[in-house]
């Protein structure tokens, strides 16, 4: 089983849809999430940071339920430019150490189209 | 600018050369890291280093080696015992801080020919 699992899609949404991705995680011991956001032949950047809470940034949402070891990321009013490969990213914190290790997920592939 | 740069964008090599891919940050970054990216696949951590003169495998490190003098840069060698090593190469930087996020490089293609 992959550490990080993500749908690869892809999703093919016009303008205005609301669209969701979702993730989930297979080590317990993961301490922090995010999702990235990698436009083609580009690096990622990130998008967000996601907390137990829920957190909300303009037109995106993301959310954690740490019990089901699940994340997702909600995007409404689709735009042409969120047209992009989401990644999940999980952070593991390595027994005995400080080091905190990123395991990507695959990516999940959005075209919005008009 | 604060960032990370990466050299070159692209690069082509010839199998049995080695070469070397250049990673500079000036956020004053402790930790730097390199993964690879191939078609299709999440990212794969290939080194990382957490502090000047100090580095760590990561979970594809056969073929490669790095080294970290300086903490601004973490220069990645594409050795010729890397049975396939056309890819898209990332370097990425953090504080250090284990839940700290990591930025990234716009990342250097290389194809061997």
């Amino acid at each position: 089983r992959k550490e990080v699992e993500q749908d690869p899609g892809p999703f093919n949404v016009p303008e205005g849809a609301t669209v969701a991705f979702n993730c989930t995680y297979s080590n317990s011991a993961s301490q922090s999430f995010f999702w990235y956001r990698q436009d083609c032949r580009k690096e990622p950047k990130l998008l967000m940071s996601v907390y137990s809470s829920g957190n909300e940034d303009g037109r995106f949402t993301a959310q954690l339920n740490r019990a089901s070891q699940y994340i997702s990321l909600l995007i409404r009013d689709s735009k042409l430019s969120d047209s992009a490969t989401y990644l999940c990213v999980v952070n593991i914190i390595t027994g005995g150490t400080s080091y905190g290790k990123l395991t990507f997920g695959q990516g999940t592939i959005l075209t919005v189209h008009p | 600018d604060g960032g990370i740069t990466q050299s070159p964008k692209y690069l082509f090599r010839k199998e049995g050369q080695n070469v070397t891919l250049s990673c500079e940050q000036n956020l004053n970054h402790d930790a730097m890291y390199w993964y690879r990216q191939d078609p299709g696949q999440g990212l794969r951590l290939i080194y990382y280093s957490q502090i000047v003169n100090d580095f760590q495998k990561g979970d594809i490190a056969e073929g490669y080696s790095v080294s970290r003098e300086k903490k601004e840069s973490f220069p990645l060698t594409v050795t010729s015992a890397q049975k396939n090593p056309t890819a898209f190469y990332l370097c990425a930087s953090s504080s250090g801080e284990p839940t700290d996020t990591q930025y990234f490089g716009p990342g250097t293609r290389l194809t061997v020919l």
